[in-house]
């Protein structure tokens, strides 16, 4: 099946600083999605990526779909306590049987010190 | 709007019990998701229901049964819980009209088997 791999697995980062993080496939995807998930909760939408090539930014969180469709990356920007927890890319592939299921990275791990 | 509830919120069994986890969403959603998330390897789609009377094998079907009881709920079912499936458990919905609209997720269900 379809498989992610997802980089890093952790990081440990002081406040303040930038945050860089990414997802490749093997297989092509036509949507990339970006989840954050906080300590005993459900994952979270942060952005959504249509097209190929495209750069969506939310506040200080910039996400890229990747030209050849098979990789993502997620940047946050000035980072902040509140940005710890688990972030999660997922891509969906295109119609048929798969239509609409997503196939998730393993997750990084985010830790800010103040 | 409660968007997607999940009970219970945590959960242990022995092995061989059974039980059944409850998902029901307020959004008029048409698809439906379980997924189990273990340490270091994402979510793993377990079953999924594309619209109301259909559901399909996920990724990691086994030991799992499906219900899709009306548009708002769908159960999973485990009848002879084992230690391997000891995991979160999330559910999750999605519009399902367009392929732009994404999965938001419940806040998931601690399982423990013994």
């Amino acid at each position: 099946g379809q498989q992610l791999n997802q980089s890093p697995q952790s990081m440990f980062i002081q406040e303040g600083e930038d945050v860089s993080m990414n997802c490749t496939s093997s297989s092509i995807f036509n949507t990339w999605l970006w989840y954050k998930q906080d300590p005993g909760e459900g994952p979270v939408l942060l952005i959504a990526l249509y097209k190929a090539g495209e750069l969506t930014s939310n506040g200080r969180l910039t996400a890229q779909f990747g030209i050849t469709r098979k990789d993502s990356f997620l940047n946050i920007s000035a980072s902040i306590p509140s940005d710890v927890g688990i972030y999660f890319c997922a891509g969906r592939g295109a119609g048929g049987t798969s239509y609409g299921k997503l196939t998730f990275g393993q997750g990084t791990i985010l830790t800010v010190h103040p | 709007n409660a968007g997607v509830t999940q009970t219970p919120k945590f959960q242990v069994l022995k092995t061989g019990q059974s039980m059944t986890l409850q998902c029901a969403q307020d959004m008029n959603h048409n698809s439906m998701y379980w997924y189990r998330q273990d340490p270091g390897m994402g979510l793993r789609l377990i079953y999924y229901s594309a619209s109301e009377g259909t559901t399909d094998k996920g990724e990691v079907p086994n030991g799992y049964n499906v219900s899709r009881l009306n548009k708002r709920e769908f159960s999973l079912r485990l009848e002879s819980a084992a230690p391997s499936q000891t995991s979160v458990y999330f559910c999750a919905s999605r519009e399902g009209r367009d392929s732009t609209d994404t999965q938001y997720f419940g806040p998931g269900t601690r399982l423990t088997v013994l």
